[in-house]
């Protein structure tokens, strides 16, 4: 099955701060999606992306693929105590619905 | 926000006794998704629907069915609960883009 490390397990940032998150594949990645999840809450979807060297922004956040190396990248500029939580990286396999998540990495923004 | 809801949203049961999570959707949605959650090993997948009577299994399928009569009604069964099942259950929707999943909020099983 295909596998997803995400790093780091857990970060505490100083508001205003800038932040990276990775998500690395062990499998080819075929479409790979990033959430956040608010503690005791469903995820909500943030973006999509699909084709190497894709971008995309949401705000302050912006997500890239590095189809090369098998890994995506969650980028926040500016860090805001809204923007903690729980972010997940999960990737699709090809032809296949299922969707396969790694573990997350859990955010603290110190006001 | 997507109309999905799950019920019942905590439920505390007993080893051994049959228990059903229901997850209804008003988006008229193709696809639909049984999670589970859990410290150490994240969101995976158990069970998930492409059309109503159409069911498939994911990665944690053991001890867990479903049932999907109507488009709108994913129903989750652990036949006889154990205490491995304590868990918190997701539903999620998708149509068209597998991945772009809708989840509920969520229902939090505890299996004494």
């Amino acid at each position: 099955s295909q596998e997803l490390e995400q790093s780091p397990q857990s970060l505490i940032v100083q508001e205003g701060k800038n932040l990276t998150i990775n998500c690395t594949s062990s499998k080819t990645l075929y479409g790979l999606y990033w959430y956040k999840q608010k503690y005791g809450e469903g995820l909500i979807f943030l973006m999509m992306l699909q084709k190497g060297g894709e971008e995309k922004s949401h705000e302050k956040i912006t997500a890239k693929l590095d189809e090369k190396k098998q890994q995506s990248s969650l980028h926040i500029t500016a860090s805001q105590p809204s923007h903690a939580g729980i972010y997940l990286c999960g990737a699709d396999r090809a032809g296949s619905y299922q969707l396969t998540f790694g573990k997350g990495t859990k955010l603290s923004v110190i006001p | 926000d997507a109309g999905i809801t799950q019920s019942p949203r905590h439920k505390v049961t007993e080893t051994g006794t049959p228990v059903t999570l229901r997850c209804h959707q008003t988006e008229n949605h193709r696809y639909m998704y049984w999670y589970r959650q859990d410290p150490g090993h994240g969101l995976r997948l158990i069970h998930y629907s492409y059309g109503v009577k159409d069911t498939d299994k994911g990665e944690v399928s053991d001890g867990y069915s479903v049932s999907r009569s109507k488009t709108e009604d994913f129903l989750l069964t652990l036949e006889s609960a154990t205490s491995s099942q304590t868990s918190v259950y997701f539903c999620a929707i998708s149509e068209g883009v597998p991945g772009e999943q809708f989840f509920g909020p969520g229902t939090r099983l505890t299996v004494l």
